[in-house]
């Protein structure tokens, strides 16, 4: 138990559909990632947020839309995906930017498989 | 960017210790972690250097050298357990955030 939770851990979608993956973190922290997983290859930055501002876009397609209403949840709306969108998507939160160790504490992901 | 190499997979017997390698070449070094995660789970964060030499933690230490970009974790007294994927992450002072090698696949076997 990381103190981070993402739902649902595992969703299937049609490239036509709209689906948001959601992430809360309990552990009082001001910032907030989405990182992609795909096999064999490293994890890849998404998207950053700080005091609920995004400050990072890591040149991500618009058919990924994040949302961070608050600084406890993290969305990420998606529509229109491919079938190479389909990865495991890992949400993240630390207590801040610049912090010393700058640890980060994941959620244990949602598999998306997109048809 | 950054590059950050390490070997795709490793093999080793429960007891005996493993050295886990990771070579990085980046600008504005600011801090090398290691994570682990086991299959279907979250990558926990294992350590943290920022200076030259090496960081002991119960089983685990990791080590760092700035000027070669090189930095190894260490794992002794190796269980069942500890098979999972250990990633290399590297953070640049300009970002803060860390980018991440491909990951390494320990696997023990008895």
């Amino acid at each position: 138990e990381t103190g981070v939770t993402q739902t649902p851990r595992h969703l299937v979608m049609g490239m036509t559909n709209k689906k948001s993956l959601k992430c809360e973190q309990h552990l009082g922290h001001n910032a907030m990632y989405w990182y992609k997983q795909s096999a064999k290859k490293p994890l890849e930055l998404m998207f950053v947020y700080s005091l609920e501002e995004r400050v990072e876009n890591n040149s991500v397609p618009s058919r990924f839309s994040p949302e961070c209403p608050n600084s406890s949840h993290l969305f990420l709306h998606l529509h229109t995906l491919q079938p190479e969108d389909s990865a495991l998507y890992l949400c993240a939160s630390s207590r801040g930017l610049a912090e010393n160790t700058g640890e980060l504490f994941f959620g244990e992901g949602s598999r998306l498989t997109v048809l | 960017g950054q590059n950050i190499d390490q070997p795709t997979e490793m093999t080793a017997t429960e007891g005996a210790i493993v050295q886990i390698n990771c070579t990085y070449q980046t600008s504005g070094f600011n801090g090398l972690f290691w994570y682990q995660q086991h299959a279907g789970e979250a990558p926990t964060f294992l350590s943290y250097n920022v200076l030259d030499g090496l960081e002991e933690k119960g089983r685990f230490s990791s080590f760092l050298s700035r000027s070669k970009g090189y930095s190894y974790l260490l794992l002794k007294e190796l269980q069942m357990k500890d098979s999972a994927s250990y990633l290399c992450a590297v953070r640049t002072g300009g970002s803060y955030i860390p980018t991440f090698g491909r990951g390494t696949s320990l696997i023990v076997h008895p």
